[in-house]
């Protein structure tokens, strides 16, 4: 089945930093979505991606579809410590499986004041 | 809108013993999704729905789980009988066509 590769599983960073993160697949998405999950809450959708190599920005959040529809980035720039959480990318599949998010095994954020 | 209401957030339970987990998705939606979440494996697609009747129920883990969507506010995931791997929390979601999943608050079952 259709499996995505998130990368760093987890980071520690100082308030005020950058953070990178993304996913790659070896399958095509139609549809790239960033979520975010805070302890004890479901996942939040911060960002939504429809096109390839599409770039947007949601506040201090940035997210791009790769031009293969294989990979996509969030950055989130300048880190306050309400970033803490989860990150997970997610795809939506094609044809048949155009129901089925497929989602990444999350980074965990640690922002340190 | 209030979002999806799962309930209860919480269930603790023994071995053995009858889970029943409820989820009222957001109105107007009309596909359904049951996840579960894990450390081990993350988010995993038990079961979807689209307008009350299953779809893909590919990810149900074994016969112990069953899902039902008697009407378009209401689902239930029933797990008998639970098993102490069965520990995980549990998400609702739902959309409507073309739209983003938007998920409920889980809940938390720990099987003893």
């Amino acid at each position: 089945g259709q499996q995505l590769n998130q990368s760093p599983q987890s980071m520690f960073i100082q308030e005020g930093e950058d953070v990178s993160m993304n996913c790659t697949s070896s399958s095509i998405f139609n549809t790239w979505l960033w979520y975010k999950q805070d302890p004890g809450e479901g996942p939040v959708l911060l960002i939504a991606l429809y096109k390839a190599g599409e770039l947007t920005s949601n506040g201090r959040l940035t997210a791009q579809f790769g031009i293969t529809r294989k990979d996509s980035f969030l950055n989130i720039s300048a880190s306050i410590p309400s970033d803490v959480g989860i990150y997970f990318c997610a795809g939506l599949g094609s044809g048949g499986s155009n129901y089925k998010l497929t989602f990444g095994k999350g980074t965990l954020l640690t922002v340190n004041p | 809108d209030a979002g999806v209401i799962q309930s209860p957030r919480h269930e603790v339970t023994e071995m053995g013993q009858e889970v029943t987990l409820r989820c009222k998705p957001i109105s107007g939606h009309n596909s359904l999704f049951w996840y579960r979440q894990t450390m081990m494996r993350g988010l995993e697609l038990l079961i979807y729905f689209n307008n009350n009747v299953p779809i893909d129920d590919s990810g149900m883990p074994e016969d112990r789980f069953s899902a039902k969507m008697p009407n378009a506010s209401f689902s239930t995931l029933k797990i008998q009988p639970s098993e102490p791997r069965d520990s995980a929390v549990y998400f609702c979601a739902s959309r409507w066509q073309g739209s983003e999943a938007f998920f409920g608050q889980g809940t938390r079952l720990t099987v003893v």
